[in-house]
């Protein structure tokens, strides 16, 4: 297994301005994905940060708004762009190799007022 | 997002009964399962994964998967207080190794 650390833990922004969250993984990954889980909801998947290539998004996210970096194979950052209320969330950074199952950051609790 | 839809909650059952979770997808070259618990307020951790037709047993956890029907389900024997949270089914979609998320089912074990 894989021990992950993501940092902030929580934070309280302004609106129109930007949080940048961090996930180191302690072992080497292949794959980092970041996800977003509303209040009493499932996960749903930002994107998928691959090293050495550019992040695939998913319908309905867009890098202007959630750029994420991949330097290495132990590192990726997620930042959310031009906040606005809409954007408060919890946001869960996980990180696999191959097909096996996927660990968890402990999450980034994000209010934007 | 591919479609992973769990039954729908929230579900109650007394101590000791078991609890059954069902998820269904929409992806048919799907090869891999897994099954989360999230406790509120706390990241989701794995209890099982399931690779293979058929059912997988770990302690009172039982997996049980049917690719054709595309239908993966859990049982919890001897429901406990301490297995009262919200359970996560997640598919794992090739050839990308995207993995998403069920809707998720809150599970309530009345002591």
């Amino acid at each position: 297994s894989a021990v992950i650390s993501q940092k902030p833990s929580r934070d309280i922004c302004q609106r129109g301005t930007s949080l940048t969250i961090q996930c180191q993984v302690d072992s080497q990954v292949t794959m980092m994905f970041w996800y977003r889980q509303q209040p009493g909801q499932s996960l749903t998947l930002i994107a998928t940060a691959n090293q050495g290539s550019e992040a695939t998004y998913e319908s309905g996210f867009v890098i202007d708004k959630f750029p994420i970096s991949r330097p290495n194979l132990t590192f990726s950052t997620l930042t959310v762009s031009n906040m606005s209320p809409e954007d408060s969330s919890i946001y869960l950074c996980s990180a696999r190799t191959g097909a096996t199952e996927a660990f968890f950051g402990q999450g980034t609790r994000l209010t934007v007022v | 997002q591919k479609e992973v839809e769990q039954n729908s909650g929230p579900l109650s059952v007394p101590e000791g009964a078991i609890a059954s979770l069902n998820c269904t997808y929409s992806d048919r070259v799907s090869q891999s399962f897994f099954w989360y618990r999230q406790y509120s307020g706390k990241s989701p951790e794995l209890i099982m994964s399931i690779y293979s037709n058929g059912d997988k047993e770990d302690g009172r956890f039982t997996a049980q998967l049917n690719k054709a029907s595309q239908y993966v389900s859990l049982l919890i024997r001897d429901s406990q207080p301490s297995d009262s949270a919200t359970y996560l089914c997640a598919v794992n979609i090739e050839p990308g190794n995207q993995f998403y998320f069920g809707t998720g089912t809150s599970l309530t074990v009345i002591p």
